[in-house]
């Protein structure tokens, strides 16, 4: 079956440092997102992507985050200058239509972050 | 804007057993889709059902079913014959339809549901 594949599993930083999540999204999916999970709390919407741009983003998702498909399969998260309340799961997820309907958001096995 | 409401931090249930599991929502759109999410203790986040808001009847996947009321605005997810393996974190989440494209899931705080021998 066709999965969404995330890297790092896990990732250590100090406060400040530039992090790069990566994904690679199912190959004939058009959509792609980035949701994150504090420890212990509900899932929360970062991004949405969409013909190379964002198609929206929450309030979570300020100058510091970027996202990136540089290459045609890979889909990634920047945070800049991490800081301690980024410590998350980030889950990155696609799908093959947008509109109404069944579309399910298929998610990947997540990156954990860590910030010290 | 969408509100989803999930009442069970936990739940127990027996093996063999059918649970049922609390979704509430909220939205002013009448075109809407529900989707359960089982989360186990691994992370990763594993789709299991969906509801559209025009379905005619209640979506069942497996051992998975969806006791859909519209006018009460609930989503309960029933699980038949409960397994060890369902001993997970579930979720409940609600779609809309982002204009400049995809979709955007509102999600529920969970349900911790512990499946015992």
């Amino acid at each position: 079956e066709p999965e969404v594949t995330q890297t790092p599993s896990h990732q250590v930083t100090q406060m400040g440092q530039e992090v790069i999540l990566r994904c690679v999204p199912i190959s004939n999916h058009l959509y792609f997102y980035w949701y994150r999970q504090i420890l212990g709390q509900k899932v929360e919407f970062l991004v949405s992507f969409y013909n190379n741009e964002i198609s929206e983003k929450s309030e979570i998702f300020d100058d510091q985050f970027s996202v990136e498909r540089p290459d045609g399969s890979n889909f990634t998260l920047k945070i800049r200058s991490t800081k301690l309340e980024d410590s998350a799961m980030y889950f990155c997820a696609s799908s093959e239509v947008g509109g109404s309907g069944a579309n399910v958001l298929t998610f990947g096995a997540g990156s954990r972050l860590t910030v010290l | 804007a969408q509100k989803i409401t999930q009442t069970q931090p936990g739940m127990f249930v027996q093996e063999k057993e059918a649970v049922t599991l609390d979704c509430t929502y909220d939205t002013s759109d009448p075109s809407y889709g529900l989707f359960w999410y089982k989360q186990p203790s691994s992370g990763e986040m594993i789709f299991l059902i969906y509801q559209g808001s025009y379905d005619q009847q209640n979506a069942t996947e497996g051992r998975y079913s969806l006791n859909f009321q519209k006018a009460r605005k609930s989503a309960n997810l029933v699980i038949s014959a409960s397994q060890l393996g369902d001993s997970a974190m579930y979720f409940c989440a609600m779609r809309e339809v982002i204009t400049g494209g995809g979709n955007k899931l509102t999600f529920g705080t969970g349900t911790q549901l512990k499946v015992e021998l």
